[in-house]
């Protein structure tokens, strides 16, 4: 298996635009995170989602955040408009349900985006 | 409220000395605990991890130590590597399989 696919990895874009981050998750995982890493906060949880149903947002930062999954191998995170304080590192995690679960969640590289 | 946290943002050691990294958590709920490491411009990676019942577990260089009383575990390495250079994030898992993480401890080893 490929692992966890994120993209793109960078992403650089001006204030006010769309951006959209993307997670093909392992296949077979039924459970799909989507997490930020700042300095400030470390790696925060902003939604998860389990057989593509959003389970928990309460970590979204604001309207501007929205998330899907269509389906059990795709989905999305959208800031729309973006702002620099918005810039970091987004990552994609997926895991499943009755695995090992010692070995947590199995990380994407994440998408580096900064917002000027 | 952090429900774990890693008091250290940054940890210095020389190649072959004994790294220690300390991570504290308020949960006494939490299952498991697990160490991920993480490389620049790459995703965190499992490394080590320890059931809740258990008090130690070792792989190799890499021990990690639960005091639940203190509700306080650590990450030993030993001996010390310059690949070993990376940011280490402490996480607890709790019964519904979440995942809490701290906020990271970079550490940089010193040939």
């Amino acid at each position: 298996d490929a692992g966890v696919i994120q993209s793109p990895r960078h992403e650089v874009t001006e204030m006010g635009q769309e951006v959209t981050l993307r997670c093909k998750p392992i296949s077979g995982h039924d459970y799909l995170f989507w997490y930020r890493q700042t300095m400030m906060r470390g790696l925060e949880l902003l939604i998860y989602f389990n057989n593509n149903v959003p389970i928990d947002d309460s970590g979204m930062p604001e309207d501007r955040f929205s998330a899907k999954m269509p389906n059990a191998s795709f989905s999305t995170l959208k800031i729309q408009p973006s702002e620099p304080r918005d810039s970091a590192v987004y990552f994609c995690a997926s895991s499943l349900t009755g695995g090992e679960v010692k070995y947590g969640y199995t990380f994407g590289s994440g998408t580096r985006l900064t917002v000027v | 409220d952090q429900q774990v946290k890693q008091n250290s943002p940054s940890l210095s050691v020389q190649e072959g000395r004994i790294s220690i990294l300390n991570c504290d958590y308020t949960n006494s709920m939490f299952d498991y605990f697990l160490w991920y490491k993480k490389y620049p411009a790459e995703g965190p990676t499992f490394l080590i991890s320890i059931s809740s019942i258990k008090d130690k577990n070792e792989d190799g260089r890499f021990t990690v130590f639960l005091n639940k009383s203190a509700k306080h575990l650590s990450l030993h390495i030993v001996p010390s590597q310059p690949g070993d250079s990376a940011v280490y994030f402490c996480a607890a898992l709790n019964a519904g399989n979440m995942l809490t993480f701290g906020g990271g401890t970079r550490l940089m080893v010193k040939p």
